[in-house]
């Protein structure tokens, strides 16, 4: 099945600090979601982004699916934004791969 | 007007016991799933449905028994209950089935339910 990898594993920031996570994946994709799964456990829904760039706010995700990445920004970051950031996707199986994560602290 | 319920939230259980966990999505969403989440949060899919039809099946043990009743609710019922089942379960749907229309495939979790087994 396809590699899911997700860097960095962890990310501490103080509040106003900009960041860049990134996903990696081993073949190509016809979908792609990036999860933020906040400190109560709730995943939730950041981006669909199987391809280009959209944005929301703060957040930001772009996905160059020739280059089989994906990139997930967060500017001015705040308290409420720690949690763990997950990267999902699937494939030709359609059977959808989680990444391990991207731990985000950030302090006030 | 929660869009994905489990329940029970928590379930703290011994080693032996069969239990189950109920799902319901008011998404008028045709496909429903089944993950765990470990310890080190790794979140990985047992079960699909679609239309109550059993369209993947990970390498579960047959212990793990999902049941769909209809198009909005899928539960999972698991037979003596090991130690290693302690995690996270959480259930999530998505509006298209995974294996035809790729288009907005979004799939939408519910809150999860904390399964600790003694």
């Amino acid at each position: 099945g396809i590699q899911v990898e997700q860097s960095p594993p962890d990310l501490i920031l103080q509040e106003g600090a900009n960041s860049t996570l990134r996903c990696n994946f081993s073949d190509s994709v016809n979908n792609l979601q990036w999860f933020h799964q906040n400190p109560w456990g709730q995943l939730i829904n950041l981006f669909y982004i199987p391809s280009g760039t959209k944005q929301n706010g703060r957040l930001s995700a772009t996905t160059v699916a020739t280059e089989r990445y994906s990139l997930l920004y967060i500017s001015s970051s705040q308290t409420t934004d720690s949690g763990v950031y997950f990267c999902a996707v699937s494939g030709g199986s359609y059977i959808p791969t989680f990444g391990r994560g991207t731990s985000l602290i950030v302090h006030p | 007007d929660t869009a994905v319920s489990q329940t029970p939230k928590y379930l703290v259980t011994q080693m032996g016991n069969d239990k189950s966990i109920k799902c319901e999505q008011n998404l008028g969403h045709d496909t429903m799933y089944w993950y765990k989440q470990d310890s080190k949060k790794f979140l990985k899919i047992m079960f699909s449905y679609n239309n109550k039809e059993l369209i993947i099946n990970e390498t579960v043990p047959n212990r793990f028994s999902p049941k769909s009743p209809d198009k909005a609710h899928l539960n999972l019922h698991i037979n003596s209950l090991e130690l290693g089942d302690s995690a996270v379960y959480f259930c999530a749907s998505s509006q298209v089935q995974p294996r035809t229309d790729v288009a907005k495939n979004i799939q939408y979790f519910g809150a999860g339910t904390r399964l600790s087994v003694l």
